[in-house]
């Protein structure tokens, strides 16, 4: 059954990096996901698509700071030179035989 | 510019009935999927309902299954979500949001509405 799982938690300094992984269940491999940012007590935000093939496409207004990765099941979020609203949960999701799915969301801190 | 508004949302007991619409602009509507998704106070994002451009094709996440329609009115702009026999595992913020061009990638919130049942 398709389904995407994330760490619950990860903190980093203000202007330091932070790399988040999304990992799809096996045999979906090589599905696309995107990645979500919801800040407190706000609507989430699309950040971006990222495919298998680690190549990526960024929403409207998303900063360079932010990139995206692959390796076989796993998807990364890069987020460079951490700034305060940086803060909040990320989501990862996908899509297949008409399902989505979200990941339980990454708590990421900014220290 | 895209935007999504949501209303609907209501204190309901449990067993009654709510809908939330969604009013949109800013795009070509009828071009686009459109989905449903919750979020429980406190918890993570959850899927409910997709329906394509022209509404011919509809997905339900297993938990509303049979309790909850979803519908589109492309002449108004106007996305729908019927919700029957209300639990209160339902209470959440229903977000309305916008598909890219294909299903894959949820790509436009709204800032959703608030549905609380309880007696």
């Amino acid at each position: 059954q398709l389904a995407v799982t994330q760490s619950p938690s990860a903190s980093a300094s203000l202007g330091a990096s932070v790399k988040l992984t999304c990992t799809l269940t096996s045999g979906h491999s090589t599905y696309a996901i995107t990645w979500q940012h919801q800040q407190p007590e706000k609507a989430p935000r699309y950040l971006m698509r990222v495919n298998s093939d680690g190549s990526h496409s960024k929403g409207d207004g998303i900063p360079d700071r932010f990139s995206g990765s692959s390796s076989g099941a796993e998807r990364y979020l890069t987020i460079s030179s951490l700034q305060s609203e940086d803060e909040g949960d990320y989501y990862c999701q996908t899509w297949g035989s008409g399902v989505t799915v979200f990941g339980g969301g990454t708590k990421l801190t900014v220290l | 510019e895209v935007q999504l508004l949501e209303s609907g949302g209501d204190l309901v007991q449990p067993g009654g009935s709510l809908r939330l619409s969604c009013a949109a602009s800013g795009f070509s509507f009828s071009n686009y999927a459109m989905y449903w998704v919750r979020q429980a106070p406190g918890k993570g994002l959850e899927w409910v309902s997709g329906v394509s451009g022209n509404g011919g094709t509809i997905y339900y996440a297993d938990s509303v299954k049979g309790r909850f329609s979803v519908s589109r009115d492309n002449s108004k702009n106007t996305l729908y979500l019927q919700m029957n026999n209300l639990r209160a595992e339902d209470t959440a913020t229903y977000y309305c949001a916008k598909a890219a061009h294909d299903w894959i990638v949820v790509e436009y919130w709204g800032q959703g509405t608030l549905v609380t049942v309880s007696s």
